[in-house]
């Protein structure tokens, strides 16, 4: 069983819908999650962090988690053509607080 | 002011060969994290260091071995390259302490390729 799983995609969204992505973790300890995003051929940038059950708001972004599921998900309101990337889970171990670990990523396309 | 930076861009080696990655922090960060990432895959951790000292280590063989600096700079060694090495390296850096320790801060990778 992978430690972060997440469904490869590509997930296709029409601009202006809400695009929802999932992530699944196996170490019920883990006690950080996060949301990168990837565009092709460049680095992964932190877009989302969230640490307690339930919803964090920032903008457009809604992350959610629940532990009891040991489910994240983030949610992309008002999707622009802009937001077509590559969407990388990562939750930090509660074994080792050092090792950030990712999912393998979802590919978001928003078509206009 | 300057993000995490790497060196090189772009290393072409052969089987057997030894590499060194570079890496330096955003300016106040102390710890750097090293990632492998496989296209198609998420960044699969290496090394992380902070204070000069090694503070988690991922599955990857003893072939692999990383240091830091005084200055926070960081290397990567890879010994004895195999085709399967192929990959982008990231570097991340982040500060010291808490929750802040996580956020991780992604230069642009250096592709290896290995012939």
């Amino acid at each position: 069983q992978k430690e972060v799983e997440q469904n490869s995609g590509p997930l296709s969204v029409p601009e202006g819908a809400i695009a929802s992505l999932n992530c699944t973790y196996s170490d019920r300890g883990s006690q950080s999650f996060f949301w990168y995003r990837q565009y092709s051929g460049k680095s992964p940038e932190l877009i989302m962090f969230i640490y307690s059950n339930g919803d964090k708001e920032d903008g457009r972004f809604t992350a959610q988690l629940n532990k009891a599921s040991q489910y994240v998900s983030l949610l992309i309101r008002d999707s622009q053509p802009s937001d077509s990337a590559t969407y990388l889970c990562a939750v930090s171990g509660y074994s080792s607080a050092s090792k950030i670990i990712f999912g393998s990523g979802t590919r978001l396309s928003i078509r206009p | 002011d300057a993000g995490v930076t790497q060196s090189p861009t772009h290393l072409i080696k052969t089987r057997g060969q030894q590499v060194t990655l570079r890496c330096s922090p955003i300016s106040g960060h102390k710890s750097v994290s090293w990632y492998q990432q496989v296209l198609g895959q998420g960044p699969q951790f290496i090394f992380q260091y902070y204070e000069k000292e090694e503070r988690g280590r991922g599955n990857f063989p003893d072939r692999f071995s990383a240091r830091q600096f005084p200055n926070y700079s960081s290397e990567l060694n890879v010994n004895a390259l195999l085709l399967g090495d192929s990959a982008l390296y990231l570097c991340a850096s982040s500060l010291v302490g808490g929750e802040a320790r996580e956020k991780l801060f992604f230069g642009s990778g250096t592709q290896l390729s290995v012939l």
